[in-house]
């Protein structure tokens, strides 16, 4: 597995429900994003990762959302009190370093649905 | 804000026929240009970028040129395959607060044989 491992794969929630979506990047990549794919809508960001410590966080649509890092590895994207309007793809990214001169390797997404 | 325009989709196209999916960028300095591919169940994954003006990024055939002065990025390919079938995203490095990329909407591309 040297891939970007997303869990889970696929969820389905009720409305004002919290969800958390896992990210798993790759080893020793220091730097991690999220991104949100809604149905004919680009990449969204949201969060961007250095280390543990998240140098930018203007992409979160609302107080709802929250993200941590922990370890430098395993990052959590936690949505409280869901709504319709959350339910998306939700993509983790990772990269050796900070810099986006460089690649992202992408996961291939948690899909979001709240009722 | 750094922005990226593309070609609305869907696009379809026969096999052997000549693709051209247009991409246009606003951004303050000189920012890296980047071309990611999804294919059907897949994650996103890069395809080709230029990091400075006139620079070509090419891979799989595809090829894309830095145009500072059209601030484009048009990807491009001669003769596309089955294969080819996938959601093709432009994107650009922001250099605005932590570096992150910015991505336009995805144009999605059908070739039928």
């Amino acid at each position: 597995g040297a891939g970007v491992s997303q869990s889970p794969s696929n969820k389905v929630t009720e409305k004002g429900k919290d969800v958390e979506l896992r990210c798993d990047p790759i080893s020793g990549h220091t730097a991690l994003y999220w991104y949100r794919q809604s149905l004919g809508q680009g990449l969204e960001f949201l969060i961007y990762f250095q280390g543990n410590s998240a140098p930018d966080k203007s992409g979160l649509p609302s107080d709802r959302f929250s993200a941590e890092r922990t370890g430098g590895s395993v990052s959590t994207l936690t949505i409280q009190r869901t709504q319709q309007e959350d339910s998306a793809v939700y993509l983790c990214a990772s990269s050796p370093s900070g810099r986006a001169t460089g690649e992202l390797f992408f996961g291939e997404g948690s899909r979001l649905t709240v009722l | 804000g750094d922005s990226v325009t593309q070609m609305e989709g869907p696009v379809t196209l026969s096999e052997e026929a000549f693709l051209t999916i247009n991409c246009t960028y606003t951004a303050t300095g000189y920012p890296s240009l980047f071309w990611y591919v999804q294919y059907p169940g897949e994650g996103l994954q890069l395809l080709l970028k230029a990091t400075k003006a006139d620079d070509k990024g090419s891979n799989k055939g595809f090829e894309a040129t830095y145009r500072k002065e059209t601030t484009s990025f048009h990807l491009e390919k001669g003769s596309v395959q089955v294969s080819d079938s996938a959601v093709y995203f432009c994107a650009l490095s922001s250099l605005q607060g932590a570096q992150k990329l910015v991505f336009g909407q995805g144009t999605r591309l059908t070739i039928n044989p």
